[in-house]
Order: structure tokens, then sequence, then C-alpha cells
């Protein structure tokens, strides 16, 4: 099946860690998002790619960094320097490049500091 | 930039009731407005999407109605059923602008009561 499978579905970091969420995609779109999800929020982004080794900050990109060296992949670092790093990450992909594009979310990656 | 409000943040609805669910938008160059369903666990789903050409758009029991003067849109779910009980996202972007301005409002608990 066609789609976009994220890894782990829980994560755990601790205090001073760098954690890498997983994202890919065999849909073959062009372009890969992270969102950000906390409880009676919206959906936050914080980074996308249009295009293979290129990427862009959204709104929230302090303390996150991303690649995105093959089209099917897009994984994001959660470094030690975001300081409230417990929310829902969200993956998602669309077959263009414009903001009018459907966008196919994956199943969502849990992330809890102990 | 663009801020998207939505409301109620929460409903309960019977089953076989009506459900609206309500956003406004800041932007008048957006012209671009989709609806998410995101179920328990679950990455967001498109549901229905409306252009700024149109003023409605129906799809089976879900319809989106699109005031470009007022700068609001809404979600019609008829004849609703306990499967529908989800977080909906409204959200608003320009179509073909960059990818980053597709903004999220804070989404819709609807709980149908069988």
């Amino acid at each position: 099946d066609g789609g976009i499978t994220q890894s782990p579905k829980y994560l755990f970091r601790k205090e001073g860690q760098n954690v890498t969420l997983s994202c890919e995609q065999n849909l073959n779109h062009d372009a890969m998002y992270w969102y950000r999800q906390d409880p009676g929020q919206g959906l936050r982004l914080i980074y996308y790619s249009q295009i293979v080794n290129d990427f862009q900050k959204g709104d929230i990109a302090e303390g996150y960094s991303v690649s995105r060296e093959k089209k099917e992949s897009f994984p994001l670092t959660v470094t030690s320097a975001q300081k409230n790093p417990t929310a829902f990450y969200l993956c998602a992909s669309s077959l263009g490049q414009g903001a009018g594009e459907k966008l196919f979310f994956g199943s969502g990656t849990q992330l809890s500091v102990l | 930039g663009e801020n998207v409000e939505q409301h109620p943040s929460t409903l309960s609805v019977q089953e076989g009731d009506s459900a609206v669910i309500k956003c406004t938008y800041s932007d008048s160059a957006s012209n671009y407005f989709p609806w998410y369903k995101q179920e328990l666990g679950k990455g967001p789903q498109l549901i229905i999407d409306i252009r700024s050409n149109v003023g409605e758009k129906k799809d089976q029991r879900i319809a989106v109605t699109l005031n470009k003067t007022a700068k609001h849109f809404s979600l019609h779910i008829t004849e609703t059923q306990p499967e529908d009980s989800a977080v909906y996202f409204c959200a608003a972007s320009i179509s073909g602008g960059s990818q980053g301005n597709l903004i999220f409002g804070k989404g819709t608990k609807l709980s149908v009561k069988p």
C-alpha cells in the first residue's frame, strides 16, 4: 500500500539528548512536511521540503533540524535546544509544491520527556 | 500573516442530527480552504476542500460553504453517525503560494452520541 510511515510511534527523550523521528513515503511525492500538534492546538509547521537537498523553516523551527537526502525520506531531529519537546509530531507529503495541494499525513510520533 | 479562528472547540450531537463548525480567516488573499478529519491516534485526512471561486461544495453528507466578504467558511455534516466522531481542522492558504502559508485552526472535537 502507498502511504507515509512514521516511526517510532512513541519516543522518550532524556534531558540534553537529541532524538530523530523517521518519516518515509512511497507516494513519489515531491514535497514533505513536519508539523507539531499540542493538545487543543492546531497543527504548526516546523519544516518543509519541496525537493531533495532543499528545505525551509516553518513557524516553529527553533530547536529542530531536518535533512532531505532522498525523495522518500524526511527525518526530523529534535535537539537539546528544544526546551519543550513533548508533543505529537506529524509528517506529511504532497504531490506538488503549491499551498493548495492535498496533504497526506502519517500516523504520528508521540514524543515525551523523561 | 494569516490567522484562522475555529469554533466551537468541542461539539456534542445526537446521532442523526446535523453538526456545523465555523472558521474565520484574516487574509483576504487566501483562496484555498481545506478541512481535515483526525481520528484518535491517527494523522489527519482531507475530507473536503473549497476554493474561492465557488461558494459551496458538497460530498454526500458533508458540505462546505464559503463567504468571501465576511471571510468565513463552515463545515456542515448532516445525518451524523458515531463514526463521524473525531477532531476536525479547518485551514486557509493562498493556493499556488508558499507551502508554508497553510494555516490551521485549533480544531473542533466532535462527539456523536448513539
